[in-house]
């Protein structure tokens, strides 16, 4: 069955600190690929996306994200983190012919400590 | 630009009851998806509407069901409530539906509203 996984459920780190979150899909074919942004109290907001093109794509408040084709893999970063970046983090897929049909990953909760 | 737009934003219902929510896409997106988030199962697709007519349909039972008007605004119905239909109902819109006749370059991307959570008690 078609899925995406989040490695993930939870995280904590202090500011300054990396942030990787890992996102792995099981579509075999084309994929258009998101990660989006629940902060607390707010609505999904994009974060960034990957249609095609250079595997690495820059989106919004410093995250990037990395698409390794060969391992099924969307997996988002951040050099620096701050306290504001307290969030939950969904890794998005659509493989069919639908702009409106995205398969979610379970999200990652971040919490950031001051 | 106004975001998307749902109401109402809270409602409590009982057991047995339907429910109608109401979504209003941003000016020129013509596709609607509907998506519950539970705790427990996370971001689940419940269907598409596009120029009136529902284009994809998710895992859920017939007691879920929607609409588009030709104004592009979109109504979910869930009839006869259970408990496990509590959750945040989302709405998302984007100016088409078809991938292929998608701008590729563009944001042709979903965008979500605040979500009208609903409690079944």
């Amino acid at each position: 069955a078609q899925s995406v996984s989040q490695h993930n459920h939870h995280v904590i780190l202090s500011e300054a600190a990396s942030l990787e979150l890992g996102c792995n899909y099981s579509y075999g074919g084309t994929v258009n690929l998101f990660w989006y942004v629940q902060y607390p109290g707010q609505h999904l907001q994009l974060l960034l996306k990957y249609f095609s093109g250079d595997p690495l794509v820059k989106g919004i408040k410093g995250f990037e994200a990395e698409f390794i084709k060969s391992k099924f893999s969307f997996n988002l970063r951040k050099p620096s983190v701050q306290w504001s970046d307290t969030a939950e983090y969904f890794c998005a897929v659509n493989a069919g012919d639908s702009w409106g049909k995205l398969q979610f990953g379970a999200g990652t909760q971040v919490v950031v400590t001051p | 630009k106004a975001g998307v737009t749902q109401t109402p934003r809270y409602l409590i219902k009982t057991r047995g009851q339907q429910v109608t929510l109401s979504c209003s896409p941003i000016s020129g997106h013509r596709s609607v998806s509907w998506y519950q988030q539970t705790p427990g199962q996370g971001l689940q697709f419940l269907f598409e509407y596009f120029s009136e007519t529902q284009r994809n349909k998710g895992n859920f039972p017939g007691r879920f069901s929607g609409r588009q008007f030709s104004n592009s605004r979109s109504e979910m119905n869930v009839s006869t409530l259970e408990l496990g239909d509590s959750a945040l109902y989302l709405c998302a819109s984007s100016r088409k539906t078809q991938v292929s006749s998608g701008s590729v370059a563009g944001a042709n991307v979903l965008t979500f509203g605040a979500g009208s959570r609903l409690t079944v008690l």
